[in-house]
């Protein structure tokens, strides 16, 4: 299953409402998560189950969708948010992740 | 609160053998019942390499399948891989990662709750 995300990168501000779409090359449910990877450091659970915010991430972000359309939104942009975001279904064998969004603030 | 460390060898020969481990400390390798392996290349996305359950049971990536094999050894509380063949796409950041699992209804939603730091493994001769 191919994940494609858009857009690829994203100049934003501090305050800015940000939404990431991952699209599916097939349906996968809600068997969807993001993750929020930042230079040199592992990548961070933010959403699980397309929707289900992780333990102690900001409730600014938030996910929806289910079948092959999901989308990531951050509703107020801080600047810790900078970063490299990825979808990833667990759907079907192999795993895959999107190629990635890159923030710039 | 559970860490996981991988560590192995930074330098590996083309057609060589990489082997990594993956050490759980703050809490038991048992406690969870999938554990997982992804790399990513220089600049590249994520790759998921695959899994391995409390059983032994493993799910590998198809482009890896032949070269791979994943292991546990729950007395030392560590996740091991093992690939060989190896080429220069082979060099990348390996993580180790635990599944954690939520349950809605009748849906399993598995998810990787915790990720080790990464170890870089560059092969080159």
């Amino acid at each position: 299953i191919q994940l494609a995300q858009s857009p690829s990168f994203l100049s934003t501000s501090v305050g800015d409402r940000v939404t990431i779409t991952c699209r599916a090359s097939q349906g996968i449910g809600r068997f969807l998560a993001w993750f929020q990877q930042k230079p040199g450091k592992a990548p961070d659970l933010l959403i699980y189950a397309a929707s289900t915010l992780h333990s102690g991430v900001p409730s600014r972000f938030s996910g929806s969708g289910s079948g092959t359309e999901f989308t990531l939104t951050i509703s107020s942009l801080q600047p810790e948010d900078f970063g490299t975001y990825y979808c990833q279904q667990l759907r079907s064998y192999p795993y895959t992740f999107g190629q990635g969004t890159k923030l710039e603030i | 609160q559970v860490q996981l460390q991988e560590s192995g060898p930074g330098l590996v020969k083309p057609s060589g053998t990489l082997s990594l481990t993956c050490t759980v400390s703050g809490g038991s390798i048992t406690s969870n019942d999938w554990w997982s392996w992804v790399r990513q290349s220089p600049g590249k996305g994520l790759e998921w390499i695959g899994e391995i359950d409390q059983s032994g049971n493993t799910n590998y990536n198809p482009s890896l399948t032949g070269r791979l094999t994943i292991s546990l050894d729950k007395s030392k509380n560590q996740l091991s891989l093992t690939l060989t063949s190896l080429t220069a796409a082979d060099t990348a950041v390996y993580y180790c990662a635990r599944f954690a699992l939520t349950i809605y209804g009748d849906l399993y939603y598995y998810h990787m709750d915790v990720w080790g730091k990464g170890t870089t493994v560059t092969v080159s001769s």
